[in-house]
């Protein structure tokens, strides 16, 4: 039974370049999360994924920041002009009503620094 | 709008010996479901204990427990009979309404409280 993977598991980029990070979801799985997590802080809410369909979004999402689900299987998250503020841990998860509690289920995270 | 307060930034504990972990949580509405999930240095959050607000019993978990008093709005996490690996942050979470109810069911979390199992 393969978990959440996300890769990278860690990312340095200079100020201003794109990046792109990659989720695959426990495969039976139809609901999928990014959250973002900064040093002392726990995750915050970015967006979510029911199959294929981005149904909400957050705030902290801003214009730079673009997710996709193609297909309802694995996600990507891309950080156009990243800047020092973006660098932290981004966070992935899945979960399904037909699981337990519906709990969620993360991923090891990518670790993105910002120079 | 939810809020979650964990107000113990850090706390420690000997080896075999309990340590609760304190949560408090702000909803107005009525279905809600409490979590606790583990974070080790390697960043993975493990899922621990969940409770729902409907449920009448306080979950438990082999060594996790939710001591759940809903007038209070706390759900904090007990640990037994602690073990070194029990050293990390612990976060509370809230998941906000049901899809039903046309939410996206995502997390809201507290900032954690750092443990650290002393030998």
């Amino acid at each position: 039974d393969t978990g959440v993977s996300q890769n990278p598991r860690h990312k340095i980029t200079k100020r201003g370049q794109n990046v792109t990070f990659r989720c695959d979801p426990i495969s039976e799985h139809n609901r999928l999360y990014w959250y973002r997590q900064t040093l002392g802080q726990g995750p915050e809410f970015l967006t979510y994924f029911q199959n294929e369909a981005q149904l909400e979004k957050s705030r902290l999402l801003s214009d730079r920041f673009s997710a996709e689900r193609p297909k309802g299987s694995f996600s990507t998250l891309e950080i156009q002009r990243t800047e020092q503020g973006d660098s932290a841990m981004y966070l992935c998860a899945s979960s399904s009503l037909k699981t337990g509690r519906g709990q969620q289920f993360f991923g090891p995270g990518t670790r993105l620094t910002v120079l | 709008a939810q809020k979650i307060t964990q107000t113990q930034p850090g706390m420690f504990v000997q080896e075999k010996e309990a340590v609760t972990l304190d949560c408090t949580y702000d909803t107005s509405d009525p279905s809600y479901g409490l979590f606790w999930y583990k974070q080790p240095s390697s960043g993975e959050m493990i899922f621990l204990i969940y409770q729902g607000s409907y449920d009448q019993q306080n979950a438990t978990e082999g060594r996790y427990s939710l001591n759940f008093q809903k007038a209070r709005k706390s759900a904090n996490l007990v640990i037994s009979a602690s073990q070194l690996g029990d050293s990390a942050m612990y976060f509370c979470a809230m998941r906000e309404p049901t899809i039903t109810q046309g939410g996206s069911e995502k997390l809201v979390f507290g900032k954690g409280t750092k443990l650290t199992v002393n030998p």
